[in-house]
């Protein structure tokens, strides 16, 4: 069973279009983290949030951090298709180990 | 610039060969970790290390090994290659621990086993 859950696990848009994806839990997080990966190249990370309620804002990305700190979500607004690529997103547990632990990804398609 | 680099990009063998994927780092960075990629699992843990001559099973240890001699580099041995293991291998540093452990990832190398 994987601990962090992504949704949706594949998604199409068109050019312009806003989107959000969500990263879910049932356990508690020190801290969530968002990476995008491009075909052939390893995961890039965009943000990382650790205070429960946080928001983060990247241009036309936004963050949220969950007020349990048990959840996550990823919001474009006016995607591009530069927008395109597997995203991630990886938690530290609140006890215990200092590994990340990854959700299995959703995969935007931003057509133009 | 520092850079976190893996070789062979890809690479093909036989069941029951021994493999050795290569990283290498240059951000001086203490922890590395190897993970694989396969579809619909993400990205799941195979070793860890914080530090010379510190070694950590991950979540997927079974048939694999690293070892860490020093700072820049983590090799990861696959002892006898099986099918199972045919998956793209990430290596990743990161300077801190705790709840700011963001993590530089290589490019990868694709390993299939036949």
């Amino acid at each position: 069973t994987q601990l962090l859950e992504q949704s949706p696990q594949f998604l199409s848009i068109q050019e312009g279009e806003n989107l959000t994806v969500y990263c879910n839990s049932s356990s508690v997080f020190s801290s969530l983290q968002w990476y995008r990966q491009e075909p052939g190249e390893g995961p890039v990370l965009l943000v990382t949030v650790v205070t429960g309620g946080e928001v983060k804002k990247l241009k036309r990305l936004t963050f949220q951090f969950g007020d349990a700190r048990k959840d996550s979500s990823l919001h474009i607004t006016a995607a591009q298709p530069g927008d395109t690529g597997l995203y991630l997103c990886a938690g530290g547990l609140e006890t215990g180990a200092n590994n990340l632990f990854f959700g299995t990804g959703t995969r935007l398609t931003v057509i133009p | 610039d520092a850079e976190i680099t893996q070789s062979p990009r890809h690479k093909i063998t036989e069941t029951g060969r021994q493999v050795t994927l290569a990283c290498h780092q240059t951000w001086n960075h203490n922890n590395m970790f190897w993970y694989r990629q396969d579809l619909g699992h993400g990205l799941r843990l195979i070793h860890y290390s914080y530090g010379v001559h510190d070694t950590n099973k991950g979540e997927v240890s079974d048939g694999y090994s690293v070892s860490r001699s020093n700072t820049e580099d983590l090799p990861l041995t696959l002892e006898s290659a099986a099918s199972s293991q045919t998956s793209v291998y990430f290596c990743a540093s990161s300077e801190s621990l705790g709840p700011i452990n963001e993590q530089y990832f290589g490019p990868g190398t694709r390993l299939t086993v036949t």
